[in-house]
């Protein structure tokens, strides 16, 4: 299995431009999180989804910050317009819902200039 | 006040010397994740604790459920430990998420 995959690695764009992140869960894993880390606040809880359906979103800052996830093996996260203070990592894990056990993607260094 | 709490936040060590991370929580729980995250890197899962003790190579990972207390020792401790360790909790059980502490970051001097 090649773990939860998620997409770019790094990501340097200009303020006001939309951003993309893309995550790839783990097959058979049910739920998908996203998490924003940053020197200040640590890992944050953005949204998550059980059975691609969005549980809690009330991580997420502002209307700037949306997330779907179409199908079970697919989620994305876009900032529009995004704003310096967005440049943070940004992480996506996975889990099933029996034994709890997380694995989390490789992050996406987002940079807003 | 924070939910889950960490300390120290900095750790400084020599090779060799026997480490201890606390992590305390206010919650209640369904489990208890040890994380590492090597600089710049990304996050990888050590142990998941819902009771008692776990142990994998030179790591052990221990949990109170009653105390709401957990600890991470590290023996023999080596260079390539140094990393950030993360603790957190998984509250609201199988619909739930997790609340993560600050994180103590360890570097192991040769």
């Amino acid at each position: 299995d090649a773990g939860v995959i998620q997409s770019p690695r790094h990501e340097v764009t200009e303020m006001g431009q939309e951003v993309t992140l893309r995550c790839k869960p783990i097959s058979g894993h049910n739920s998908l999180f996203w998490y924003r880390q940053t020197m200040m606040r640590g890992l944050e809880l953005l949204i998550y989804f059980n059975n691609n359906v969005p549980i809690d979103d009330s991580g997420m800052p502002e209307d700037r910050f949306s997330a779907k996830m179409p199908n079970a093996s697919f989620s994305t996260l876009k900032i529009q317009p995004s704003e310096p203070r967005d440049s943070a990592v940004y992480f996506c894990a996975s889990r099933t819902t029996v034994g709890y056990g997380y694995t989390f993607g490789s992050g996406t260094r987002l940079t807003v200039v | 006040k924070n939910e889950v709490e960490q300390s120290p936040q900095n750790l400084t060590a020599q090779e060799g010397e026997f480490i201890t991370i606390n992590c305390s929580y206010s919650v209640g729980i369904s489990a208890l994740h040890w994380l590492q995250q090597h600089p710049g890197g990304g996050i990888v899962s050590l142990f998941m604790l819902s009771s008692g003790k776990k142990k994998h190579g030179r790591l052990i990972a221990t949990i109170n459920i009653q105390e709401k207390h957990s600890s991470l020792h590290i023996t023999a401790s080596h260079p390539r430990d140094s990393a950030v360790y993360i603790c957190a909790v998984l509250y609201g059980g199988s619909q739930g998420n997790l609340i993560f502490g600050k994180g103590t970051k360890l570097s192991v001097k040769p």
